[in-house]
């Protein structure tokens, strides 16, 4: 099982760009999860999923757009960068009850000038 | 509603003991803790349930106290592998499958 990826590891956007960081799992979890991670500010949860059609908004989910049409992708769309947006993205997918322990991908570098 | 970790930053020797402490404004139905080595993505401890036993792991145990809405991580005999940034995560509602919100962190040196 490769367990959570996700692509790119690095990118840089200029302000008002937009794009797609991708994110699967191979272990058929239902429930999904995108975090931020910046210096001081710990993980801020952004989106999240518990099965394929239903979304939901977490802390932080101004400025990005899920969708989450099968059970193994759950890609994070960033409408118009900005350098507000320079952060560490984490992928997280999630067993389940009763221990809902989460098993993050390897994470997602972007900077925005 | 981002609960609150102290410390912020604790340095260890070898074998010795810590506590990292995680408080809530908020009634909690789980508290969950993980690890993040610098440069890795963050690793699954422990999760502590409303209601739940203290929990153990290797030399790591957590307990959570409801009615104060805390937990605590214990760390004894500290090894070095044990060097990383820690989290907790709060869960408010039974089912919630993945929101949490974490606390900033707790970054924990173990020198030899």
């Amino acid at each position: 099982n490769a367990g959570v990826t996700q692509t790119p590891k690095f990118q840089v956007l200029k302000t008002g760009q937009s794009m797609t960081l991708q994110c699967a799992q191979d272990m058929n979890h239902e429930y999904m999860s995108w975090y931020r991670q910046d210096p001081g500010m710990g993980l801020r949860l952004i989106h999240y999923s518990v099965g394929a059609g239903i979304t939901d908004q977490g802390e932080v989910p101004n400025g990005y757009n899920v969708s989450r049409s099968t059970t193994e992708d759950f890609p994070l769309r960033l409408l118009s960068a900005a350098p507000s947006q320079t952060s560490v993205y984490f992928c997280a997918s999630s067993i389940g009850p009763p221990t809902y322990e989460q098993y993050f991908g390897p994470g997602t570098r972007l900077t925005v000038t | 509603q981002q609960p609150v970790q102290s410390p912020q930053a604790v340095i260890l020797r070898e074998g010795e003991d810590a506590v990292i402490n995680c408080s809530s404004s908020k009634a909690l139905y789980s508290v969950h803790w993980y690890r993040q080595k610098h440069g890795e993505a963050p690793v699954f401890l422990m999760i502590l349930l409303k209601g739940g036993e203290q929990k153990g792991h290797e030399k790591i145990s957590a307990s959570f106290n409801e009615k104060k809405q805390q937990s605590s991580l214990y760390l004894t005999a500290s090894q070095l592998s044990y060097s990383g940034t820690y989290f907790c995560g709060t869960d408010l509602f039974y089912n919630q499958g993945g929101k949490l919100i974490f606390g900033q962190g707790t970054e924990l040196s173990v020198k030899p």
